[in-house]
């Protein structure tokens, strides 16, 4: 999608090892989110950034840790990753008065 | 707690028909009434939205109706066609702090 990349596209990673996404955006958009994908539960945010070194918890924020350091990138780390958190990983980018603009996802398999 | 219930789970209609999928919500502090598009491999993409100063917004085949006493508010899909066969999403806006919390999604199948 235009103005927004998140990289890795596909990830397989080992139960207890640390990964981390990135998303990225040219658009100087002031807030980005991060959302997992599960059948059956739509999107649901992880956590999101309202500016540089602001971010807040969302409703399935256990497990993550953000960190935005410039307005075009926000991180999501997994600290120690678990099956539970297979999914499909989207970012957005938002200003106030319109709707979210969503990378292509990030598919990561914890075996 | 579930803040948004969307309806139903998935719809099968022929080309040509009109697709209803509904959307019901319990916090009065959503702003913003966006519904979203997703292909397979594909991000969710903005269909239409609606604020809730008006009860009903069309945008050529698309229309957002919109119930702010009952707290509800429904995509139609005109003229259904094969092409329209994607998952659909309500994601309404907390006002604070610009959060879209999603519907589970309705997976729609439009037969030629």
């Amino acid at each position: 999608d235009a103005g927004i990349t998140q990289s890795p596209r596909h990830k397989v990673t080992e139960t207890g090892t640390p990964v981390t996404l990135r998303c990225h955006q040219t658009e100087n958009h002031r807030y980005m989110y991060w959302y997992r994908q599960d059948p059956g539960h739509g999107l649901r945010l992880i956590h999101y950034s309202y500016g540089v070194k602001d971010t807040d918890k969302g409703e399935v924020s256990d497990g993550y840790s953000v960190s935005r350091s410039k307005t075009e990138d926000f991180l999501l780390t997994l600290e120690s990753a678990t099956s539970s958190q297979t999914s499909v990983y989207f970012c957005a980018i938002s200003e106030q008065s319109y709707g979210y603009t969503f990378g292509s996802g990030t598919r990561l398999t914890v075996v | 707690q579930q803040q948004v219930k969307q309806s139903p789970q998935s719809l099968i209609v022929q080309k040509g028909g009109i697709s209803i999928i509904n959307c019901a919500y319990e916090n009065t502090a959503f702003d913003y009434f966006p519904w979203y598009q997703q292909f397979p491999g594909k991000g969710p993409a903005l269909l239409i939205a609606i604020r809730p100063d008006v009860s009903e917004k069309k945008e050529g085949r698309f229309t957002i109706s919109f119930n702010k006493s009952a707290k509800q508010f429904s995509l139609h899909i005109m003229d259904s066609q094969p092409g329209d066969s994607a998952t659909y999403f309500c994601a309404p806006r907390m006002d604070s702090s610009y959060k879209l919390i999603f519907g589970s999604g309705t997976r729609l199948l439009v037969r030629p």
